[in-house]
């Protein structure tokens, strides 16, 4: 079945620098790739997404890449602040006749003021 | 988060008891699904909803069951609670199938903790 790798586990960053974290998928099925933001005691918030026939898309100071020969697919945060800090999942969508989205394990950016 | 509400937010339970979370959701989205959250794991589907008595499992389905009714409630239920089961569980909905380009809206969650 799918799997979704994200790296790295931990990241911490100086406020106004940049991060990226970065996925894998394991099926080249998949067409749907959403990010997400999950902040201390709530729910994961969806913040971007991207299709397959998209190479990159940007929304302010985030964006995401995909490279669908390689199977990857990158979260890129420009000037980093503090209420950036949060744990950011990726997901891949494939569709096998059910609604499933496979998630990454997750990554804890660190925003240093 | 507007739209959809889980409760209780948190339960403590014993081993062997059975346990029912509720997810509630007043968009009238279709789509409902219930992951379970642990470290190092990410989020893990259980079971998930494509319409009212329309259900089917996910990857870690074991120990569960759900309902749904109404279009508006999910319900999950673990038969007999284990350790095991202890974990974030989160509701979420989506108005059409993920791959269409659809996020998914999570509820706040509830901690469950088997003892």
């Amino acid at each position: 079945g799918e799997n979704v790798e994200q790296h790295p586990s931990t990241l911490s960053v100086q406020e106004g620098d940049s991060a990226v974290i970065k996925c894998t998928y394991s099926d080249s099925a998949s067409n749907y790739f959403p990010w997400y933001k999950q902040e201390l005691g709530k729910g994961p918030q969806l913040i971007i997404d991207i299709r397959s026939n998209v190479g990159e898309k940007k929304d302010q100071r985030i964006a995401v890449t995909l490279n669908k020969t390689a199977k990857h697919f990158s979260l890129h945060i420009t000037e980093t602040q503090p209420e950036d800090s949060a744990v950011y999942f990726c997901a891949a969508s494939l569709d096998t006749g059910g609604f499933k989205t496979i998630f990454g394990a997750g990554t804890r950016l660190f925003v240093k003021a | 988060d507007a739209g959809i509400t889980q409760s209780p937010r948190h339960k403590v339970t014993e081993t062997g008891t059975p346990v029912t979370l509720r997810c509630h959701q007043t968009e009238n989205h279709r789509y409902m699904y219930w992951y379970r959250q642990d470290p190092g794991h990410g989020l893990r589907l259980i079971h998930y909803s494509y319409g009212v008595k329309d259900t089917d499992k996910g990857e870690v389905s074991d120990g569960y069951s759900v309902s749904r009714s109404k279009t508006e409630d999910f319900l999950l239920t673990l038969e007999s609670a284990t350790s095991s089961q202890t974990s974030v569980y989160f509701c979420a909905i989506s108005e059409s199938k993920a791959l269409m380009g659809y996020g998914y809206t999570f509820g706040s969650g509830t901690r469950l903790t088997v003892v």
